[in-house]
This record gives structure tokens, sequence and C-alpha cells, in this order.
């Protein structure tokens, strides 16, 4: 089955500055890649996602990053916001139905003004 | 905005009893999910359903669990005989037909003593 590493599992920056979070998945029909922000004590939620086809996707602050080949994408998030702090969560599916979405163990991102 | 269901919110039970946790998808939605985040830790796939059976199911998914999707509206997650080791978090989601986006309910916490 599909395994998802997510790296690092903490990252502190100074408002203002980019924070980059990576993860690499094992199975190579995994087609869909969403990020997920997860705030203390709530419901992880949906940030952005990409798809296989795609190379990079963008909205606003937050962008992503696929390399298939190296099953590896990214999450970079510019101009942070203390509201950014919260713990983000990679993960991986085939998307087929009924399959699982696999979660990456998450990492705290915590930024200081 | 549609969203995801779950009762209880929070439930403490004594080891060895029967849990009920429910959860009212979205109501377009055909895939139904429950995952369990034990605190500080990743989200943790449990099982999938579709077509009202088990698509695919985790290995922490074990003979202890169950999951009946009893009318058109109620998914239901059943812990036979509770362990301490089940308390956690536990999620349940549901997603379209056509969209990858999976959407988390509030979640049900469950202590176990």
């Amino acid at each position: 089955g599909e395994n998802v590493e997510q790296h690092p599992s903490t990252l502190s920056v100074q408002e203002g500055d980019s924070a980059v979070i990576k993860c690499t998945y094992s199975d190579s029909a995994s087609n869909y890649f969403p990020w997920y922000k997860q705030e203390l004590g709530k419901r992880p939620q949906l940030i952005i996602d990409i798809r296989s086809n795609v190379g990079e996707k963008k909205d606003q602050r937050i962008a992503v990053t696929l390399n298939k080949t190296a099953k590896h994408f990214s999450l970079h998030i510019t101009e942070t916001q203390p509201e950014d702090s919260a713990v983000y969560f990679c993960a991986a599916t085939s998307n087929q139905a009924g399959t699982a979405l696999i979660f990456g163990k998450g990492t705290t991102l915590s930024v200081s003004s | 905005e549609p969203e995801v269901t779950q009762t209880p919110s929070h439930q403490v039970t004594q080891m060895g009893q029967e849990v009920i946790l429910r959860c009212v998808p979205i109501s377009n939605h055909l895939y139904f999910y429950w995952y369990r985040q034990i605190l500080g830790q990743k989200v943790e796939f449990l099982v999938s359903f579709y077509n009202n059976e088990i698509s695919e199911k985790s290995e922490i998914f074990d003979d202890q669990f169950s999951v009946e999707r009893p009318d058109g509206s109620n998914f239901t997650l059943k812990i036979r005989s509770t362990k301490l080791e089940d308390s956690a978090m536990y999620f349940c989601a549901s997603k379209g037909q056509y969209t990858g986006e999976l959407f988390f309910g509030e979640g049900s916490r469950l202590t176990v003593l």
C-alpha cells in the first residue's frame, strides 16, 4: 500500500518568511495529492491539492509542486503570517473508488511575529 | 455549506465496553471513511465504504471494528470491546463522485478508561 513520508516534523519561521514542507510517496499509481491544515482541536481542512497531470499549482500565498518521476511533492507558503501556525499534513491516493487517502506524519509550523 | 456531522463529540467509556460513533456524511456523497488520530500524531486511515460495502481497510481495522450504513443518511463505526489504546479522535469523512477532496467531520473524541 501507499506510504507517505513528510519532512520536517517541526518548522519555525519569522513572520514574512517562506516555509517549505516536503513529502515523498511510494505508490506510483497515486495521482492525487492534497494538503490539509489542522488547527489545534479542529478537523483537517483542505488548503490546496494537485493532480498528477499538473506540475505546479498556486493559490495566493500557497503553492504546491509535484515531481512524479521522483515521487515527491512540496508545499510552499510565502509571506507567512501568525495565523498560518498549524499542523500541515500531506496525503496521497490513487483516487479510485473508495481508495484510502494516506497521510504523512504532519509538520507543525510556528510563525512568530 | 453542507458538512459532515458527527456524534457524540466526546465519549468516555470503560475498557471492554462497546462504543458506536455516528456520522452523517454530505448528502450526495458516495464514498465514506473513518480515520483516527491519537493525540499529537498523524491521521490514520481505518476503513473506506462504497456501495454498501467496505472498499478498503487498514491493519488497525481488526475484528473489533465494524462499520454500517443502517439507513440512507447515517454511517456508523462500532468498536466491540474497547481497549485503552483505542483512545483517540475519530474522524468521519465523505467524498463526492467527481472530486478528490475528503470532507471531514468535527471528530468524536473517545476516551477509554
